[in-house]
């Protein structure tokens, strides 16, 4: 299985700032790499796909970068609805297999 | 506009089983792959099993090969997950979502609220 090893696990930041997240994984995924954000209590939702491509409505601050087995997630301008768990996940193989999340608190 | 509505969740005791039900509705079912994606408490998410658009090919991670089965109904717009031989490290909210991408490279564009399911005694 790929395994995929998200950081930090959790990142304190101040409205304005801008963030970054990380995902590595055990082996290339040739940009099959998708970010997802979970607000509480509620069920997760697509930001990224293709490690840059931003998913329809998701806001412009948001975006991705990486290739082989490296890839980002950067949010410039933290708003406070952006405080969320933030996933990463491989779509290049089964099974699918996702990170263990970052979680976003304000500061 | 796109709702996946899931239903079928509970508490059951270790060994039973257990259907869980996905109303799809606000897109054409039957031309997309669909997915169910768990999440224990306070845990991260964890890829259960997929169904492609006819039904014809399904997947499964390993640790629910031979006890979970997926379905779907195309006429119904509906998918199933029948849950069998249930185990406490099962008890997750379980996500229906819709796949893009397609096979092999999914990604999830759309989730359900989810639905609960605690197995205990």
């Amino acid at each position: 299985d790929i395994q995929m090893t998200q950081s930090p696990a959790s990142l304190s930041a101040s409205l304005g700032e801008t963030v970054t997240i990380e995902c590595l994984a055990s082996e290339d995924i040739y940009s099959n790499l998708a970010w997802y954000q979970q607000k509480p209590g509620k069920s997760p939702q697509l930001l990224i796909y293709y490690a840059n491509s931003l998913n329809d409505g998701v806001p412009s601050r948001f975006s991705g970068s990486g290739s082989g087995t490296q890839y980002s997630l950067k949010i410039n301008s933290l708003q406070s609805e952006d405080v969320s768990i933030y996933f990463c996940q491989q779509n290049y193989d089964s099974p699918w297999t996702f990170g263990g999340g970052t979680k976003l608190e304000l500061k | 506009e796109v709702q996946l509505v899931e239903s079928g969740g509970g508490l059951v005791q270790p060994g039973r089983s257990l259907k869980l039900s996905c109303a799809a509705s606000g897109f054409t079912f039957s031309n997309y792959d669909m997915a169910w994606v768990r999440q224990a408490p306070t845990k991260g998410l964890e890829w259960v099993a997929s169904i492609s658009t006819g039904g014809g090919n399904t997947y499964y991670r390993d640790s629910v090969k031979g006890r979970f089965t997926i379905s779907r109904d195309n006429a119904k717009s509906t998918l199933y997950l029948q849950m069998d031989s249930l185990r406490s490290e099962d008890t997750a909210t379980y996500y229906c979502a819709r796949s893009g991408g397609g096979y092999p490279c999914w990604y999830f564009d759309f989730w359900g609220p989810g639905t609960m399911v605690t197995v205990s005694s």
